[in-house]
């Protein structure tokens, strides 16, 4: 079974809009973090935000926001007021289990949502 | 301030040849891993290291070996490239211990390898 799942392999959205970009999750471990990164046409990888498990507050970066439904097990990506330059590829990751433990710092990605920001 | 620096950045093999990638970070980070990158599976891991002299299997492993000699420097081998390795391969660092729980993973630029 996918851990991570993307289920919008494309998105469109207007320039100064707002979009919400879908990732569900699937664990049983009590411990997990949520990440999502960037991914300009260029190809790097830029870290955008975090929510841990157990944080009582969905997490916000400035024009990102994290709608996290711990029930639902979803961890849906906000941008506020779109930009040209946030059309990219966008990936959300699972790291599961405690610090310390045998997770190791390990990533589990989902396949991805390409952003397309009109003007 | 470099971060994680990946060479080469593109390479082309012929079936059957092999190469080495090579993965340095300047972050003193404990962890480090390769994952591979392919259109509509996102990223999969590879290989993975939690520290100088150690290396563990990811996802997906066949055909590729790993080695941290240095706690900098994470090298992925491709003994006999196969076309199935035709991918974008990137590398991660990110610290060990009680710090890794939190803290994201940093990503080299990638590198773009076909094998024909």
């Amino acid at each position: 079974a996918q851990k991570i799942t993307q289920t919008q392999p494309g998105m469109f959205v207007q320039e100064k809009e707002a979009v919400t970009l879908d990732c569900t999750y699937d664990t049983s471990d009590p411990s997990y973090g949520l990440f999502w990164y960037k991914q300009p046409s260029s190809g790097e990888m830029i870290f955008l935000i975090y929510q841990g498990s157990y944080d009582q507050q969905n997490a916000t970066e400035g024009r990102y926001s994290l709608n996290f439904q711990k029930a639902r097990k979803s961890a849906n990506l906000v941008i506020s007021a779109s930009q040209l330059g946030d059309s990219a590829m966008y990936f959300c990751a699972m790291r599961e289990g405690r610090a310390g433990g045998t997770s190791y710092g390990k990533l589990t990605f989902g396949q991805g949502t390409i952003l397309t920001v009109h003007p | 301030n470099a971060g994680v620096t990946q060479t080469p950045k593109f390479r082309v093999l012929k079936t059957g040849q092999s190469m080495t990638l090579l993965c340095a970070q300047d972050m003193n980070h404990e962890y480090m891993y390769w994952y591979r990158q392919d259109p509509g599976m996102g990223l999969r891991l590879i290989h993975y290291s939690v520290g100088e002299g150690t290396t563990a299997k990811g996802e997906v492993p066949d055909g590729y070996n790993v080695s941290r000699l240095k706690k900098q420097n994470f090298l992925l081998g491709l003994e006999s490239a196969a076309p199935s390795q035709t991918s974008v391969y990137f590398c991660a660092s990110g610290p060990g211990g009680s710090r890794s729980y939190n803290s994201p993973l940093h990503f080299g630029n990638g590198t773009r390898l076909t094998v024909t």
